[in-house]
């Protein structure tokens, strides 16, 4: 099945930029996806289809992918952005279509 | 606004069945969209159980595949899982979420923990 790596953390004080990579084999070549998950909640959609918002998340938050890594930027972080990111694609070759990465906790120093 | 809400036994004995319900408010299944179960067992990162479509049909995580199933009631606007034949490693948070057709989970359920253990 496809795998999708992520460094296990990421430090960053307030007001700097974090950046969460996600790899995976042409992951370029598929939409990616990104949830944060603070605490003893659910995980939160924060990036869909690479680059796209929900509503009501703060443009702080971007994508990016190409090549074999997608990037979830965290513009001016916050004390607030400290929390677990997952990077999630879907497969279509795959058994297992749909794939979490290992998730990175950003820790706001 | 679409939400969510899983509920079942918190405490499932060894080598028996895991059963959970999803209930959807908001939305009615019947007109569309994927569902799905993922879990996370306690300090871990999350793992897709499957997905089913208002229709019925699903796909499911392969290393699950044998033990799983998904069902849908669109009568209650709701859909189920069942884990067979668990064990301690099947200890985790249980949450239902809406899959869109590019294959985004929103939004999710608020969990549920289930503990495996006699």
């Amino acid at each position: 099945s496809y795998v999708l790596t992520q460094p296990p953390s990421v430090s960053v004080a307030p007001g700097q930029t974090a950046r969460i990579t996600c790899g995976g084999n042409n992951i370029g070549s598929k939409s990616v996806h990104w949830y944060q998950q603070k605490p003893g909640q659910a995980p939160v959609l924060v990036v869909y289809d690479d680059s796209d918002r929900p509503s009501g998340i703060p443009e702080r938050f971007s994508g990016s992918n190409s090549g074999n890594t997608a990037t979830l930027t965290i513009s001016r972080v916050e004390a607030g952005d400290e929390a677990d990111y997952y990077c999630q694609v879907w497969d279509s070759s795959s058994d297992h279509p749909d794939v979490f990465g290992t998730g990175t906790k950003v820790t706001v120093l | 606004q679409v939400q969510l809400q899983e509920s079942g036994p918190g405490l499932v004995k060894p080598s028996e069945t895991l059963s959970l319900t999803c209930a959807v408010s908001g939305y009615s299944i019947s007109s569309g969209y994927y569902w799905g179960w993922i879990r996370q067992p306690p300090g871990k990162g999350l793992e897709w159980i499957g997905s089913i479509y208002h229709s019925g049909s699903t796909y499911y995580n392969p290393s699950l595949k044998s033990r799983v199933t998904i069902s849908v009631d669109t009568s209650k606007n709701q859909f189920s899982l069942k884990l067979s034949s668990v064990t301690a490693a099947d200890t985790a948070v249980y949450y239902c979420a809406r899959r869109y057709p590019l294959h985004w989970f929103d939004p999710w359920g608020q969990g549920t923990l289930v503990t495996v253990s006699s």
